[in-house]
C-alpha cells in the first residue's frame, strides 16, 4: 500500500530566506504525487501535483516540487518566502484514476520569521 | 468560479444530539469525498461517492453516514456524535479531465459540548 512520510513536523524559516519541505514516498507502480497547503481553519488548496514527464513540476505561489524516483523524494520548494505562506503543507500520493485511495502525509507546519 | 462549498463553517452540537453537514459543488465532477481531521493531523477518508455507488472506508465508524441525492450535493451525517467526532470535516471532489485531482471545500468545523 501506498504511503507518505514528511520527516519535519514544523519548519520555522525567515521572511526572504529558502524553503524546501521533504517528502518521500513508498509506491510499487508509477505515483501520482501532489502538494496541498492548508492556512489555519481552512481547506486544503492544492499547490501543484505530478503525474509523468519533466521532473521538475511548478505550482502556483511560486512554489515548485522535484520528483526523484532514486530517492522515492518529491520535496516542495520556494526560493524566497513570504510571510503568507505560513500554513500547514501536505504531501499525498495516490493511484490512477479518480484516486480515492489517496494517501497524505502528517504534513509540515510552516513558520516564517518576520 | 467552479468551487466546493461546505456549510456551515462552524458547527457546535451536544453530545449525542445528530448533526448533518453540508457539501456542495459547481464542478460537476462524479466523484465526492468526505474527510476528517483532527488537530494537527493529516485528513483521514471516511468515505467517497463514485456517482450514486458509496464506497466506505473499513475504519469508518457506523456512526458516520452519508447521502448524495444528485451529483451537486453530499451530506455528511453524524447520528450520535461523541466528544472524539470534534473534528475539521472537509469535502472533496474530482471529476471530468481533472478526474486524477481531489478539489477540497473550506471545511467544517465541528465541536461537540
Amino acid at each position: 500500500a501506498q504511503s507518505v512520510t514528511q520527516p519535519d513536523i514544523h519548519i520555522t524559516v525567515s521572511e526572504g530566506a529558502s524553503l524546501e519541505l521533504r517528502c518521500n514516498y513508498s509506491y510499487g507502480a508509477t505515483p501520482y504525487l501532489f502538494w496541498y497547503v492548508q492556512s489555519p481553519g481552512q481547506g486544503l488548496q492544492l499547490l501543484l501535483k505530478y503525474f509523468s514527464g519533466d521532473t521538475l513540476v511548478q505550482g502556483i505561489k511560486g512554489f515548485e516540487a522535484e520528483f526523484k524516483r532514486s530517492q522515492s523524494s518529491f520535496n516542495l520548494r520556494k526560493p524566497s518566502v513570504h510571510w503568507s505562506d505560513a500554513a500547514e503543507y501536505f504531501c499525498a500520493v495516490g493511484p490512477e484514476l479518480y484516486n480515492n485511495d489517496m494517501r497524505f502525509g502528517a504534513g509540515t507546519r510552516l513558520t516564517v520569521k518576520p | 468560479d467552479a468551487m466546493v462549498i461546505q456549510n456551515p463553517r462552524y458547527q457546535v452540537t451536544q453530545f449525542g444530539k445528530p448533526v448533518t453537514l453540508s457539501c456542495s459543488q459547481t464542478l460537476n465532477h462524479n466523484v465526492m469525498y468526505w474527510y476528517q481531521q483532527k488537530s494537527s493531523q493529516a485528513p483521514k477518508l471516511l468515505f467517497h461517492y463514485y456517482d450514486k455507488d458509496f464506497n466506505n472506508e473499513a475504519d469508518t465508524p457506523d456512526n458516520f453516514q452519508s447521502r448524495r441525492p444528485n451529483t451537486s450535493f453530499c451530506f455528511l451525517d453524524i447520528r450520535s456524535p461523541g466528544l472524539g467526532d470534534a473534528a475539521m470535516y472537509l469535502c472533496a471532489t474530482s471529476g471530468g479531465s481533472q478526474r486524477d485531482t481531489q478539489y477540497f471545500g473550506p471545511g467544517t468545523r465541528l465541536t461537540v459540548l
